[in-house]
């Protein structure tokens, strides 16, 4: 079981480009996730989708965009790329969303430089 | 909103006990989570809390007082794989995660 996979796992991007971050899960959640990891702010929510179909805005939504066409994949998009949004990003699944413990699972980062 | 407030640094010995806390004000309150990160790692779940009290998993326990905002994560019987980042987060009443910047624990020999 892989559980969550992302993909690239890192990036140079110039700024203005457009750039999608993949996010893959195998776990059958509804819940998916898209946070931003930067230093001394720790992890900030952009957008989040509590099932297929659906999607909404989270902390620092601003330049993102996502969609969820089924339960697996939730891309990230940024359309035109600036330096602020260099950071390290994190998409992560849980079970589902407001409905007692459940637990939130973290891919494995892709870390995005953009120049 | 939510601020979340957690020490940056702390170091510790191995073999000892180490105390993070966290406080916490927040628009609404449906649980806190605490998180362990290895750098240039995933944050990987370690505890939950949602009721007042001490939840013990083997070395690591989590306290929580609704009343006052606070919680504390107790790392015992340091090792040195316990070298990570450690971070609260609190889920709001639209069960969204908010998260603090973290704590990072340096254990040494």
């Amino acid at each position: 079981i892989a559980g969550i996979t992302q993909a690239p796992t890192s990036q140079i991007l110039a700024a203005g480009r457009r750039m999608t971050l993949r996010c893959t899960q195998d776990m059958r959640h509804n819940a998916m996730y898209w946070y931003r990891q930067d230093l001394g702010l720790g992890l900030r929510l952009i957008h989040y989708s509590n099932t297929a179909g659906t999607t909404g805005k989270g902390e620092v939504p601003d330049g993102y965009s996502v969609s969820r066409a089924n339960t697996d994949d939730f891309p990230l998009t940024l359309a035109s790329a600036v330096p602020s949004q260099t950071s390290v990003y994190f998409c992560a699944s849980s079970e589902a969303l407001g409905q007692g413990r459940e637990t939130q699972y973290f891919g494995p980062g892709t870390r995005l430089l953009v120049l | 909103g939510q601020n979340i407030d957690q020490p940056t640094e702390m170091t510790a010995t191995e073999g000892a006990i180490v105390q993070i806390n966290c406080t916490y004000q927040t628009s609404g309150f449906n649980g806190l989570f605490w998180y362990q990160q290895h750098a240039g790692e995933a944050p990987t779940f370690l505890s939950y809390n949602v009721l007042d009290g001490l939840e013990e998993k083997g070395r690591f326990s989590s306290f929580l007082s609704r009343s006052k905002g606070y919680s504390y994560l107790l790392l015992k019987e340091l090792q040195m794989k316990d070298s990570a980042s450690y971070l609260c987060a609190v889920r709001d009443s639209d069960y969204k995660l908010s998260f603090g910047a973290g704590t990072t624990v340096t254990v040494r020999a």
